[in-house]
């Protein structure tokens, strides 16, 4: 079974642009959640999405979104881009049909905010 | 809120033998799930164990076992036979969730701890 895959896998963006980022979760999973990774601020959560509903959110500026297709597919929105943006994004997913379910994450975008 | 500390950022080990990685976590709920995600420098996050919090018994996964002391929450790592492709960082995290919350989502890590294998 193929795993979660994200692209694109590298991004490089300059301040006041907007990017979109993909996740296709790994075939079966209706969760899917995105993190954002930095060396200051280490993992954090961005926000979680099941069967095309917004679930949860972290603590991130309006100017991060996302959304999820039918199909689990998922994708996030940065508008407006910062030089704090500046990250590597790792999309996880999950059947979610229980609460020990492990998340299965792929192997991120990395993207670098000029 | 939940909070994981992982207080060694590296780490040193010796081919072949047993290396531990220290978690503790901080949380008010009841229920909760504990992990360890191992991440190689190409940055895909690894999934090695799990441990609920309601688990009798130790987790144990091939040569990766959990030493779960839930009176100190701790939930540290233990890598046995290390081996040189073991090299990286490890991350310990956890969910929490509300009694009839459905969210399965969000997991909160902890910093990190470097591990380096030497031949």
């Amino acid at each position: 079974k193929a795993g979660v895959t994200q692209t694109p896998r590298y991004l490089i963006k300059t301040r006041g642009q907007q990017v979109t980022l993909s996740c296709s979760p790994i075939s079966g999973h209706r969760s899917v959640s995105w993190y954002q990774q930095t060396p200051g601020q280490g993992l954090q959560f961005l926000f979680e999405y099941f069967s095309e509903t917004q679930r949860n959110k972290g603590n991130f500026p309006g100017r991060f979104s996302g959304r999820q297709f039918s199909n689990s597919r998922s994708e996030m929105n940065v508008s407006t881009l910062e030089l704090g943006d500046s990250a590597l994004y790792l999309c996880a997913s999950s059947l979610a049909r229980g609460r020990s379910e492990t998340q299965y994450f792929g192997p991120g975008t990395r993207l670098l905010v000029l | 809120a939940q909070k994981i500390t992982q207080t060694q950022p590296g780490m040193f080990v010796q081919e072949k033998e047993a290396v531990t990685l220290d978690c503790t976590y901080d949380t008010s709920d009841q229920s909760y799930g504990l992990f360890w995600y191992k991440q190689p420098s190409s940055g895909e996050m690894i999934f090695l164990i799990y441990q609920g919090s309601y688990d009798e018994q130790n987790a144990t996964e091939g040569r990766y076992s959990l030493n779960f002391q839930k009176a100190r929450k701790s939930a540290n790592l233990v890598i046995s036979a290390s081996q040189l492709g073991d090299s990286a960082m490890y991350f310990c995290a956890m969910r929490a969730w509300e009694a009839g919350g459905t969210s399965y989502g969000k997991l909160t890590f902890g910093q990190g701890t470097i591990l380096t294998v030497h031949p």
